[in-house]
């Protein structure tokens, strides 16, 4: 069984903080990673995806990948508290149409 | 027209009735999928086409059947559904798999069954 877990939260941080965001996946053979957010009540949407080990940066966003370890982490740099959503991870196994996410963490970015 | 339109946004149904959820993609994807999110559970998979063809059935109740005529359409017929069955369901396509190969996802059909 695929696995992936999220702390549920809510991760509460001070506007301007930087937010970090951790999941961890049961299958070595897991290829690709993807970051969603999703505001209350709408549909998730992409931030932004990794598949090699290291750090990824897109904006104030940074993706982190630790294959060893089996992890992947978020970090939201000057979070704003247009930030507050949750935030899911998700993973796909390479020739796969098969993306299994974890529950989300909900972040709060207090004013 | 949005990426992946669903459907109708609310549907209240009761336990005898029968239903169909719609989703249309105009991103020229060749892959649909069906996901439930019941509160504070993960996203779960339910079905996934690829091209027309059923390539993932997660184990899913026979009262959920779904049906994609074509890769740009995909059904859901819900019949004979139980109240756990309420949730949130959403359409999301891809283009291929994996790789840098996102999941777009429609708004959602809030399913409640009464």
């Amino acid at each position: 069984q695929k696995e992936v877990e999220q702390n549920s939260g809510p991760l509460s941080v001070p506007e301007g903080a930087i937010a970090s965001l951790n999941c961890t996946y049961s299958d070595r053979g897991s290829q690709s990673f993807f970051w969603y957010r999703q505001y209350s009540g709408k549909s998730p949407e992409l931030i932004m995806f990794i598949y090699s080990n290291g750090d990824k940066e897109d904006g104030r966003f940074t993706a982190q990948l630790n294959k060893a370890s089996q992890y992947v982490s978020l970090l939201i740099r000057d979070s704003q508290p247009s930030d507050s959503a949750t935030y899911l991870c998700a993973v796909n196994w390479g020739g796969t149409y098969k993306y299994i996410f974890g529950t989300g963490t909900r972040l709060k970015v207090l004013a | 027209e949005t990426g992946v339109t669903q459907t109708p946004r609310h549907l209240v149904m009761g336990m005898t009735n029968k239903k169909s959820l719609k989703c249309e993609q105009h991103l020229g994807h060749n892959a649909m999928y069906w996901y439930k999110q019941s509160a504070k559970k993960p996203l779960e998979l339910m079905f996934v086409y690829n091209f027309k063809e059923q390539t993932e059935n997660n184990s899913v109740p026979s009262r959920f059947s779904p049906e994609c005529p074509n890769s740009s359409h995909l059904f859901l017929h819900l019949h004979t559904l139980q109240p756990e069955d309420s949730a949130l369901y959403l359409c999301a396509s891809s283009q291929g798999s994996g790789g840098d190969t996102e999941a777009f996802f429609g708004q959602g059909t809030r399913l409640t069954v009464v």
